[in-house]
């Protein structure tokens, strides 16, 4: 069984449009993520759900906006997508506990043409 | 100064042969540190983590932490061409769930 499912691999679409991708983890874990990977391979945190809670939210553009409908699931929605959005988005999740071990999904990348 | 830093590679080690991948971090009050292997178009996967200073061990995997220092390694004994990827370098700087990463080492393990 996958332990972080993400859809949809691969997402290719306009500049302009609208679109989503799912997480889903059955780890039992309280606390998901959203990563995003650039052309750079640099990694790094975009959101963070505790429970259905914020609880880390980087400076990220309001176009991009979390949705956590339970602890199993965190979704990204994005507004309005721009060429620069391009990149690699993983899902994650860890315990509530320290030391807060990350198990990453398998990734969805996006690019916006 | 980035909080986290990583030479970036590539780092070409032959088979057999004991791989060094080194880390350094900013902020003094990190507690935990991991260590992600990710090859190349997958994810990162979680290979070990490390919190108090010295050595741990786990299988041909040995993370060093040094906090004086503000560095962090991991040793690849025998290593093989399997282990050639990306290791990444994580730091938990809040003692909370946030991790900040580092850019990444590329290793090439030649046969």
């Amino acid at each position: 069984d996958t332990a972080v499912s993400q859809t949809p691999k691969y997402l290719v679409t306009q500049m302009g449009n609208d679109k989503s991708i799912k997480c889903e983890q059955n780890l039992g874990h309280d606390t998901m993520y959203w990563y995003k990977q650039d052309s750079k391979k640099f990694l790094k945190i975009m959101f963070s759900y505790n429970n259905k809670e914020l609880i880390i939210n980087e400076t990220v553009p309001n176009r991009f906006s979390p949705k956590s409908p339970d602890k199993a699931h965190l979704n990204l929605h994005i507004n309005s997508l721009e060429l620069g959005d391009s990149a690699v988005y993983f899902c994650a999740s860890s315990q509530v506990a320290w030391p807060y071990e990350q198990y990453f999904g398998p990734g969805t990348r996006l690019t916006v043409t | 100064q980035k909080e986290v830093e990583q030479n970036s590679g590539p780092l070409s080690v032959p088979e057999g042969a004991i791989a060094s991948l080194n880390c350094t971090y900013s902020d003094r009050g990190s507690q935990s540190f991991f260590w992600y292997r990710q090859y190349s178009g997958k994810s990162p996967e979680l290979i070990m983590f490390i919190y108090s200073n010295g050595d741990k061990e786990d299988g041909r995997f040995t993370a060093q932490l040094n906090k004086a220092s503000q560095y962090v390694s991991l040793l690849i004994r025998d290593s093989q061409p399997s282990d050639s990827a990306t290791y990444l370098c994580a730091v938990n700087p809040f003692g909370n769930e946030k991790l900040t990463f580092g850019t990444g080492t590329r290793l090439t393990i030649i046969p």
